[in-house]
């Protein structure tokens, strides 16, 4: 099976642009997670997509949205851009929603000027 | 809420050496745990997981780890490092009603010298 995909896989953009990352699943999984990864924070999470529907979301403003698609396909959203926003997003797919391994992709490296 | 902390921020190894990297987590509930293991370069990989059974779990590459409940910790070792094993290593934690909301620690850097 093809692993999770992430387009664009690098992107610079200036501040007070918006963006928008895609992510594909692995092929049947039907839970998509968002995460941040920065040299300052590590790892955090997003968002968590199942079946169309936003899950959990964690502590980031409202410029980071989400959507999922009925073929599970996830796109992220980032408006007005800062410099902060500078990191790699990592999206993660997993089966279903629930005890279940998250299988990571590529990531998309986001550069803010 | 959630918390994972890794002990070693950078740890530096000569080949042939044992390994071990700490791992403590806060949850009151049910845990799943994850070792993840990221490459120069690379995207993350799972090393190995705990859900439930065996505390002693093993994983690729010849990690193993093992939950000891009573500590809230599942450390990560390898008797014997190999230069290839030079990445970035994160410890994390979900739970069974959470599972998509993975909270990952700081992570660890190992660095092998051959």
């Amino acid at each position: 099976k093809a692993g999770v995909t992430q387009t664009p896989r690098y992107l610079i953009k200036t501040r007070g642009q918006q963006v928008t990352l895609s992510c594909s699943p692995i092929s049947g999984h039907r839970s998509v997670s968002w995460y941040q990864q920065t040299p300052g924070q590590g790892l955090q999470f997003l968002f968590e997509y199942f079946s169309e529907t936003q899950r959990n979301k964690g502590n980031f403003p409202g410029r980071f949205s989400g959507r999922q698609f009925s073929n599970s396909r996830s796109e992220m959203n980032v408006s007005t851009l800062e410099l902060g926003d500078s990191a790699l997003y990592l999206c993660a797919s997993s089966l279903v929603a629930g005890a279940e391994t998250q299988y990571f992709g590529p990531g998309t490296r986001l550069l803010v000027l | 809420a959630q918390s994972v902390s890794q002990h070693n921020h950078h740890v530096i190894l000569s080949e042939a050496a044992s390994l071990e990297l700490g791992c403590n987590y806060s949850y009151g509930g049910t845990v799943n745990l994850f070792w993840y293991v990221q490459y120069p370069g690379q995207h993350l990989q799972l090393l190995l997981k705990y859900f439930s059974g065996d505390p002693l779990v093993k994983g690729i590459k010849g990690f193993e780890a093992e939950f000891i409940k009573s500590k809230f910790s599942f450390n990560l070792r390898k008797p014997s490092v190999q230069w290839s094993d030079t990445a970035e290593y994160f410890c994390a934690v979900n739970s069974n009603t959470n599972a998509g909301k993975s909270t990952f620690g700081d992570g660890t850097t190992l660095t092998v010298k051959p």
